[in-house]
């Protein structure tokens, strides 16, 4: 099983709804990613959680709230967005810890989020 | 300043033709990726390069880690090509295993 999975697909939200996104992968992953990409930009990365810490944050809003309950699951927590947080927001893993740069990530298909 | 070049931005080839995309980088890496993004969203990793030359069916990617360059080749392209794809970095000195991106190249392949 070479799969990402992320849920909902495509998510409508006004902004004073609270919301999860969720994201998970049966490969054994220790690294797992948080992505938010605009339409025709390249992805930018929001968290890194490496054996279920929370290793990076990217100085993200706190309106933003991720989670790792455990190795095969992420959850990303929204609360009072923004028509501006609009985007794709793709799940990624990778084998081992986060510092090992040489390891490829495998990303979800992503969820269309979309702020009212 | 993008740490990561791609060339050309959008590429139009017709079915059939030999398609060529540029990377270029500036600083010292560990790896470079290819990925692949399909009108949709969903990221696909085609490639990771360390040196020399990978082949995946119709798709060839070659990096020389001198001249700090990485091409895409697709042969015999088809209309399912038609897609993002992105070059991206990691390795880069004091960013632990974050990928820095290109800004991608939009190629439509037409039938």
């Amino acid at each position: 099983d070479t799969e990402v999975t992320q849920t909902p697909k495509h998510l409508v939200m006004g902004m004073t709804n609270k919301k999860s996104l969720k994201c998970e992968q049966h490969m054994g992953h220790r690294a797992m990613y948080w992505y938010k990409q605009k339409a025709k930009k390249p992805p930018e990365l929001m968290f890194v959680y490496s054996y279920e810490k929370l290793s990076i944050n990217e100085s993200v809003p706190s309106r933003f709230s991720p989670e790792c309950p455990n190795s095969s699951l992420l959850n990303l927590h929204l609360h009072a967005l923004q028509p501006e947080d609009s985007a794709l927001y793709l799940c990624a893993s990778s084998h081992g810890r986060f510092a090992n740069p040489a390891d490829t990530q495998y990303f979800g298909p992503g969820t269309r989020l979309t702020v009212l | 300043k993008n740490e990561v070049e791609q060339s050309p931005q959008n590429l139009t080839a017709q079915e059939g033709e030999f398609i060529t995309i540029n990377c270029s980088y500036s600083v010292g890496i560990s790896a470079l990726h290819w990925l692949q993004q399909h009108p949709g969203g969903g990221i696909v990793s085609l490639f990771m390069l360390s040196s020399g030359k990978k082949k995946h069916g119709r798709l060839i990617a070659t990096i020389n880690i001198q001249e700090k360059h990485s091409s895409l080749h697709i042969t015999a392209s088809h209309p399912r090509d038609s897609a993002v794809y992105i070059c991206a970095v990691s390795g880069i000195p004091d960013s632990w295993g974050k990928l820095q991106f290109g800004a991608g190249t939009q190629v439509v392949v037409t039938p």
